[in-house]
């Protein structure tokens, strides 16, 4: 079974600065994808990133990127020019690819980090 | 266009009661999931849904509780007797394509359900 740990239950950064989400996490397939979801407190989970493990480059979207370690099984956001709306909890989460063995299509979630932005 | 909703979005219970959580996915969109998130907690899968066929029920924590989605679109989580440890904020998610072959799942707000 595959297994997600997120190992900071609470982060913090100052308006404007950068700050790192650690992730890892564990399988035994090769063909897999990894995912960052945003939870405001509103509880609607929003698609931050994504990444194809058969990407050796690092995906970015604006001031989100990954730095993903294949190897290491690590895979971490980092958030520049944090802004008050990026305050939320954040997930990574894992899903198997489609020629990965098993049930390819369910998310597996850590137990994601608070983010706190302060002005 | 209109996102994934749910309704009712908090539901307060007495033990023993039975409840109906309802998701109204994307329309067009194929594949339905549901998931648990216990306070603190990441969502864990309980359910999977491609059209009307119920691929995947592994993740029900009991036969209290029952999925449906009889007509490829709108999806009701029913729990019988329910008890305190069912006390949880319910997603629903959908997404275009078949399970396999999706890469984004789009996630409605949720149900809080508290039983006293």
């Amino acid at each position: 079974a595959q297994t997600v740990t997120q190992s900071q239950p609470e982060m913090s950064v100052q308006e404007a600065e950068t700050v790192t989400l650690s992730c890892t996490y564990d399988t035994s397939e090769s063909d897999y994808y990894l995912f960052w979801y945003k939870q405001p407190p509103s509880r609607q989970m929003i698609l931050v990133i994504r990444q194809e493990a058969y990407k050796q480059q690092n995906a970015t979207e604006n001031r989100f990127s990954v730095n993903f370690q294949k190897a290491a099984k690590s895979f971490s956001l980092k958030i520049s020019d944090s802004q008050l709306g990026d305050a939320a909890m954040y997930f990574c989460a894992w899903k198997g690819g489609l020629n990965s063995g098993g049930s390819n299509y369910k998310l597996t979630f850590g137990k994601g980090t608070l983010l706190t932005v302060n002005p | 266009g209109a996102g994934v909703s749910q309704s009712p979005r908090y539901k307060v219970a007495k033990r023993g009661q039975d409840v109906a959580l309802r998701c109204d996915p994307i329309s067009g969109h194929v594949s339905l999931f549901w998931y648990q998130q216990a306070l603190g907690q990441g969502p864990e899968f309980l359910t999977y849904f491609q059209n009307e066929a119920q691929l995947d029920k592994s993740g029900l924590p009991s036969d209290r509780f029952f999925a449906e989605r009889p007509e490829g679109s709108v999806s009701t989580l029913k729990i019988q007797r329910t008890q305190q440890e069912d006390s949880a904020v319910y997603l629903c998610a959908s997404s275009l394509a078949p399970g396999g072959l999706s890469n984004e799942q789009f996630f409605g707000p949720g149900t809080r359900l508290t039983v006293l």
